[in-house]
């Protein structure tokens, strides 16, 4: 049972680079969702999706993208890195969303950019 | 918008002391409300979990949780600390039933 799993784990970028984290469920949630943890701030919420096709802006999206094509998958595009998005990257999926649904998360993807 | 505070950064308890942990909210309705855990370098785990009924809520790793409606809090509590319990510790709030909003986290430290 895989539950959540992000990739890469550690990434280094030079600014104006462009990547994506993958992250994957197969737990057939339809609830998926990105963070960024940085110290101090807690998790805030970058992107989520409510199913296949649907997806919608969290509290910081600026500087991402993402996309949801299949239940499974839920990647996270930063189209030209910054230093401010350094940060731990972590993926979450839920059964039900928030109502009533507990978020399992991924191990989380370490990202520096110099 | 929905928020949450978790007025202690950092807590150093001693090993076998109890713990409490402070969560405040602002919510216009009934919350559903989260206490995770995460371990160094790890991502988070639900301990426990409020959407109605009995205001006190067990957990697992012998966490408790009680809702008080009128203080707007939902403090994490364990009678006994165990060196296992160092990390950091994230109160959420559903937002409206779209997505999750986790206050800032407070940091555990247990003395031995």
């Amino acid at each position: 049972n895989a539950g959540v799993t992000q990739t890469p784990k550690f990434q280094v970028l030079k600014t104006g680079q462009s990547m994506t984290l993958q992250c994957a469920q197969d737990m057939n949630h339809e609830y998926m969702s990105w963070y960024r943890q940085d110290p101090g701030m807690g998790l805030r919420l970058i992107h989520y999706s409510v199913g296949a096709g649907i997806t919608d802006q969290g509290e910081v999206p600026n500087g991402y993208n993402v996309s949801r094509s299949t239940t499974e998958d839920f990647p996270l595009r930063l189209l030209s890195a910054a230093p401010s998005q350094t940060s731990v990257y972590f993926c979450a999926s839920s059964l039900l969303g928030s109502r009533g649904g507990e978020l399992f998360f991924g191990e989380g993807s370490r990202l520096t950019v110099l | 918008a929905q928020s949450v505070t978790q007025p202690d950064i950092h807590i150093t308890v001693s090993e076998g002391a109890s713990l409490e942990l402070r969560c405040n909210y602002s919510y216009g309705a009934t919350p559903y409300l989260f206490w995770y855990v995460q371990s160094p370098g790890q991502g988070l785990q639900l301990l426990l979990k409020y959407f109605s009924g009995d205001t006190l809520v067990q957990g697992i790793k012998g966490f408790e949780a009680e809702f008080k409606r009128s203080q707007s809090s939902f403090n994490l509590r364990k009678p006994s600390v165990h060196w296992s319990d160092a990390a950091e510790y994230f109160c959420a709030v559903d937002n409206y039933g779209q997505n999750f909003v986790f206050g800032p986290g407070t940091r555990l430290s247990v003395l031995p």
